[in-house]
């Protein structure tokens, strides 16, 4: 089955800095990566996803980068701000399989 | 549009009884369900994928005998955790996907399970 790796488990940046986030996975065969947002106690927020036929997405201070070859793929948060504090989780999934794979989160912290 | 529901949002029971947790699509149809658990500062864990009118399926490692599973219609899926036990408490999820789109998971607002 899928396994998906993430790093770093923890992240604190400077508000205004930036954040990036990384996930490996392992079966060439994922096709649909999705990020997701989660606050405490809350539900998981999709935030950004990508394709296997795309490179990079990005929406205003989100992108996210897909390297289909290593098998990796990251989340960058530009310009981040306080509200950015959460967790986030980086998934996989093959659309034939319909299962997601969660990465084991990063906890991200921006500093005021 | 896109909008999932959890009932309860909370639930304390004693070891032993049981608990029934629903998972509803609100303005769509969603054929596949999924369960999901989370311990604390932990990830977020498939239990089970549910099909309308058909059985789960499990995923390694979890009891299907202890962690009941139906999905009667289109817009409805029920946990139901027997025999609980304070090893059972935990924070589950459930996800739904639109029947007209193909990989998009809408997640629910998930409940937070204390057995005592």
């Amino acid at each position: 089955g899928e396994n998906v790796e993430q790093h770093p488990s923890t992240l604190s940046v400077q508000e205004g800095d930036s954040a990036v986030i990384k996930c490996t996975y392992s079966d060439s065969a994922s096709n649909y990566f999705p990020w997701y947002k989660q606050e405490l106690g809350k539900r998981p927020q999709l935030i950004i996803d990508i394709r296997s036929n795309v490179g990079e997405k990005k929406d205003q201070r989100i992108a996210v980068t897909l390297n289909k070859t290593a098998k990796h793929f990251s989340l960058h948060i530009t310009e981040t701000q306080p509200e950015d504090s959460a967790v986030y989780f980086c998934a996989a999934n093959n659309w034939e399989n319909e299962k997601l794979t969660f990465g084991t989160g990063t906890r991200l912290t921006i500093i005021p | 549009g896109a909008v999932v529901s959890q009932h309860p949002s909370r639930v304390i029971c004693k070891s032993g009884t049981s608990v029934k947790i629903e998972c509803r699509s609100l303005d769509f149809q969603a054929t596949t369900m999924f369960w999901y658990r989370q311990f604390p500062k932990q990830s977020l864990m498939l239990m089970a994928t549910s099909n309308e009118g058909s059985k789960a399926t499990y995923e390694q490692g979890v009891e299907k005998d202890k962690f009941l599973i139906n999905h009667a219609s289109l817009t409805l899926s029920t946990l139901t955790v027997t025999s609980a036990h304070p090893e059972d408490s935990s924070f589950y999820i459930c996800s739904a996907r639109d029947e007209t789109e193909v990989v998009e998971q809408y997640f629910g607002p998930g409940t937070r399970l204390t057995v005592t």
